[in-house]
């Protein structure tokens, strides 16, 4: 079915370093959601990009929507032991059907 | 608003028993999704409602499990007979639809143990 693939699944960093996580679809999206999941957690919503080459920054964390609306990424730099987590990208088909995500492990 | 409420947090349960996981959505908010979260198979949504009617539940693995949304403000998941298989964490979020795709808030989640 329709769903977003992501890249890596599984990144370890090194505390200070910098980090992208990729999402790619095969067809065109309206709009693609960002969501984390600290271990143990549920998701929590992040950030929602709607138009074409949208660029949105939260603090350490940069969210770029491609031209094509067909992929999507999530930048950090400066990785902190906060950022500890599952990302997952959500494509928006009204189904609100999650990917495998990416599991981020810090090393202090 | 106090959020999606979900109940049990935890219930451990001996395999054949009917187990039913309660959702309450936030206030105001038309879709409802239900999720199954476990390390093998991840975050699988299961079944979504819109305004109480289920939308689409090909998401639910086999006849056993069945979900129910009475009310706009309560929904039920409901196993039986549960299997040692079914142990995993069920996500109850909702949203509302305003244009576009908005926001899903998660409840807590119910962790199932079916032993």
């Amino acid at each position: 079915g329709q769903q977003v693939m992501q890249i890596p699944q599984y990144q370890h960093v090194q505390e200070g370093e910098d980090f992208t996580t990729y999402c790619n679809s095969s067809t065109t999206l309206s709009n693609i959601q960002w969501y984390k999941q600290r271990p143990g957690g549920h998701p929590v919503f992040l950030i929602q990009l709607v138009k074409s080459g949208e660029v949105k920054k939260q603090k350490r964390l940069t969210f770029q929507f491609g031209e094509a609306k067909k992929n999507s990424s999530l930048h950090i730099t400066a990785t902190q032991t906060t950022d500890v987590g599952t990302y997952f990208c959500v494509g928006s088909w009204g189904k609100l059907q999650f990917g495998a995500g990416t599991q981020v492990v810090v090393t202090p | 608003d106090a959020g999606v409420i979900q109940s049990p947090r935890h219930e451990v349960t001996e395999m054949g028993q009917e187990v039913t996981l309660r959702c309450k959505p936030i206030s105001g908010h038309d879709y409802l999704f239900w999720y199954r979260q476990t390390m093998m198979r991840g975050l699988e949504l299961l079944i979504y409602f819109n305004n109480n009617v289920p939308i689409d539940d090909s998401g639910m693995p086999e006849d056993r499990f069945s979900a129910k949304m009475p009310n706009a403000s309560f929904s039920t998941l409901k196993i039986q007979p549960s299997e040692p298989r079914d142990s995993a964490v069920y996500f109850c979020a909702s949203r509302i639809s305003a244009g576009l795709n908005t926001e899903a808030f998660f409840g807590q989640g119910t962790r199932l143990t079916v032993v």
